[in-house]
């Protein structure tokens, strides 16, 4: 079965501070696709990365970067000199392709404290 | 940009009355999709549709029914509001090709 592990259920940091998110998943598709999405207090899931399961090179965009091995099952997010912002909870998530279905983690609770 | 919209950000209904929620999309994407958000239990699928006049059941249903009569347009209809349907409602859009989602500001039902 697929499934999605955000294992951090909260993380608090201070501005400036580097902080990395863990997602962990589990299928037998050879064909993936992973996501980030980002939920500040608003409400609103706000699309932030799609990643191949073919492509493992590491992203960079800003200050966040993305690291997808796919030895280990990981698609880590980190967010470099973090900011008050930056506070959201941030959701992991993996396509099932035979029904274009989205398998979320559960999330997790970043704050960051100024 | 994507755009998915909802008709309401905040509504109070009482037990018993019918709710109609409305998400409309601009994208032209073929997917829609309704889910549910709960403190503890993540983000649960109540139903989407791949199409015009198509429905499928996701995980949590029960209780709830939708309607897509056109393309951009995904309702979600609750026939007989109960409290523990208060919740968070967001509905997303997405094409099949990639399976990116792209959500709406939801709507946090309460039912009293």
């Amino acid at each position: 079965a697929q499934k999605v592990t955000q294992a951090q259920t909260e993380i608090s940091v201070v501005e400036k501070e580097d902080v990395t998110l863990d997602c962990v998943y589990e299928t037998r598709d050879t064909t993936y696709y992973l996501f980030w999405y980002k939920q500040p207090p608003s409400g609103e899931l706000v699309f932030l990365i799609r990643r191949n399961s073919f492509d493992e090179q590491n992203e960079i965009s800003g200050r966040y970067s993305w690291n997808f091995q796919k030895s280990t099952s990981s698609f880590n997010f980190t967010i470099t000199a973090s900011q008050v912002v930056d506070s959201a909870v941030y959701f992991c998530a993996l396509s099932d392709r035979n029904t274009d279905k989205l398998i979320f983690g559960t999330g997790t609770r970043l704050q960051v404290f100024p | 940009d994507v755009k998915v919209t909802q008709s309401s950000r905040y509504l109070v209904k009482r037990t018993g009355e019918k709710v109609f929620l409305e998400c409309v999309q601009d994208m032209d994407h073929e997917n829609m999709f309704w889910y549910r958000q709960d403190p503890g239990l993540g983000l649960r699928l109540i139903y989407f549709s791949y199409d015009v006049k198509m429905k499928e059941k996701g995980d949590i249903p029960e209780g709830y029914s939708v309607s897509r009569e056109k393309k951009e347009r995904f309702s979600l209809i609750l026939e007989s509001a109960s409290t523990n349907q208060t919740s968070m409602y967001l509905c997303a859009s997405g094409t099949g090709e990639t399976d990116t989602q792209y959500f709406g500001p939801g709507t946090r039902l309460t039912v009293l």
